[in-house]
């Protein structure tokens, strides 16, 4: 069974750093491309960043470019999200996602709240 | 960017009744589009990937069609526990682009 697991979210202030962690199981993690989905609280559907299987290509919404890194270890089937310079408006629930048609799996996601 | 265009916005309906939601792309995604319910609190949910197909486990009352740019996601007769905001999202092209969302109540 394909499980994505979230982790690392929390209370920061403006201006703040956090990384989050997805931790993959069920299919090899290597073999896939993933992405960072958020969530504002009452809003929509937002992607965030993409990253290929081997890391060769990486993509950032405008929104966060500049502020966020998104890497993944391929060998602890991990995938991770650096956020840096926070802002209130990056307060969302953050989900890792294997997006691509039937292979298309969430995880529960973490929330980041951005608030002095 | 593709732009994901649904409507409506939300909608009620009664148990039983046919309900459809519509997505229309800007530009040609092929049939690369999954169609998503999220209810309150928990993480969006696959219903119809391909823009067609159901996955595993979901209950045939739901279908997809289209492709292109025009789609049509449909619930042939809406049960309580289908009371939840439903999501289109692209996957021809990145950034991975979504539907504005439609709200789906119980008259």
């Amino acid at each position: 069974e394909v499980q994505l697991v979230e982790s690392g979210g929390g209370l920061v202030q403006p201006g703040g750093s956090l990384r989050l962690s997805c931790t993959a199981s069920g299919f090899t993690f290597s073999s896939y491309s993933m992405n960072w989905v958020r969530q504002a609280p009452g809003k929509g559907l937002e992607w965030v960043s993409y990253i290929g299987s081997s890391s060769s290509t990486i993509y950032y919404a405008d929104s966060v470019k500049g502020r966020f890194t998104i890497s993944r270890d391929n060998a602890k089937n991990s995938l991770y999200l650096q956020m840096n310079s926070l802002r209130a408006e990056d307060t969302a629930v953050y989900y890792c996602a294997r997006v691509g048609g039937r292979g298309t799996h969430w995880g529960q996601g973490t929330l980041v709240t951005v608030s002095s | 960017d593709i732009q994901m265009t649904q409507s409506p916005s939300s909608l009620s309906a009664s148990v039983g009744d046919r309900v459809t939601i519509t997505c229309q792309a800007s530009q040609d995604i092929s049939n690369y589009l999954n169609w998503y319910q999220q209810k309150p609190g928990k993480a969006p949910k696959v219903l119809i990937y391909d823009a067609s197909n159901l996955e595993t486990g979901v209950p045939s009352r739901f279908s997809g069609s289209g492709s292109g740019t025009d789609f049509t996601f449909t619930i042939s007769s809406l049960q309580p526990e289908d009371i939840a905001t439903y999501y289109c999202q692209q996957y021809d092209n990145l950034p991975l682009t979504f539907g504005g969302g439609t709200k789906v109540e119980i008259k």
